[in-house]
C-alpha cells in the first residue's frame, strides 16, 4: 500500500477564486471521507463517499463546496468563490470497509484564502 | 449525535515518567472509541481503537487505552514517555453503523520535558 494521498499540498489563493483538491485513497477501499482541520480544533466530518455514491453530506458543506469519487476510485473536492473562513486543513481518508476497519489519513491540502 | 471532549489541551511531561491522556465521549448510541496521533507536519495515525471485547486495548508504540462505559471514558496512557511522543492526540468516536464518520475531540498537545 502507498497510503491515501492528496494533492496539492498547499494551495494559495485569493478570495473568490475557485480551488479543487484531488484525493487517492488507498487501493480497493471503498469508503471514502473528506475532513476539515482548523488550527487548534479536531478534524470536522465534511462528506463520505461509499465507491461511487456520495451518501452524507455535512451542514457544515455549504452549496460552494462540491465533491465526486468518479468510478469508486480517486476523489475530488471543489470550493468555489472561496472565503477566507475556507483556511483551513483539508483532510482525506479512506476505509476498506464497514465495523471499525481503521480510517487511513492523508497527509492534507493546507488552503489559504487571501 | 456524538461529542468528545478532550479537558487537557496541553500536558507537559518530564522524559520516561507516565502520561495519562483523558478523553470522555456522549452518546445515545453504540460507538467506537479511537485515538489517533498528529506528528509536526504529519498526517493522522492511528495508535489504538476500541471496537468490543477486552476493555484494556493496546496500541503502538508502547500507548494502551481503557474503555470505560460507565464513565463513558477512553483514556491513554503510556508508563514512561520518550521526547519522540511529542505531537497532538486526538481522541475520536463513530458509531458502530452507517457511514461510521469519525468525531474528534479537539486535541492534546503532549510536550515531553528533557
Amino acid at each position: 500500500d502507498t497510503g491515501v494521498s492528496q494533492n496539492p499540498r498547499h494551495k494559495i489563493t485569493k478570495r473568490g477564486q475557485n480551488v479543487t483538491f484531488r484525493c487517492d485513497p488507498i487501493s480497493e477501499h471503498n469508503r471514502l471521507y473528506w475532513y476539515r482541520q482548523t488550527l487548534g480544533q479536531g478534524p470536522e466530518f465534511l462528506t463520505y463517499f461509499q465507491n461511487e455514491a456520495q451518501l452524507e453530506k455535512s451542514r457544515l458543506l455549504s452549496d460552494r463546496f462540491s465533491a465526486e469519487r468518479p468510478k469508486g476510485s480517486f476523489s475530488t473536492l471543489e470550493i468555489q468563490r472561496t472565503e477566507q473562513g475556507d483556511s483551513a486543513m483539508y483532510l482525506c481518508a479512506s476505509q476498506l470497509n464497514s465495523g471499525g476497519d481503521t480510517q487511513y489519513f492523508g497527509p492534507g491540502t493546507r488552503l489559504t484564502v487571501l | 449525535a456524538q461529542s468528545v471532549t478532550q479537558l487537557d489541551s496541553q500536558v507537559p511531561v518530564f522524559e520516561e515518567a507516565p502520561v495519562e491522556l483523558r478523553c470522555n465521549y456522549s452518546s445515545s448510541v453504540s460507538v467506537y472509541l479511537f485515538w489517533y496521533v498528529q506528528y509536526p507536519n504529519q498526517g493522522l495515525q492511528l495508535l489504538l481503537k476500541y471496537l468490543s471485547g477486552s476493555t484494556l486495548v493496546k496500541g503502538i508504540n508502547g500507548f494502551e487505552a481503557e474503555f470505560n462505559k460507565s464513565q463513558t471514558s477512553f483514556h491513554l496512557r503510556k508508563p514512561s514517555v520518550h521526547i519522540s511522543d511529542t505531537a497532538e492526540y486526538f481522541c475520536a468516536v463513530s458509531t458502530t453503523f452507517g457511514n461510521e464518520k469519525l468525531t474528534f475531540g479537539t486535541g492534546t498537545r503532549l510536550t515531553i520535558i528533557p
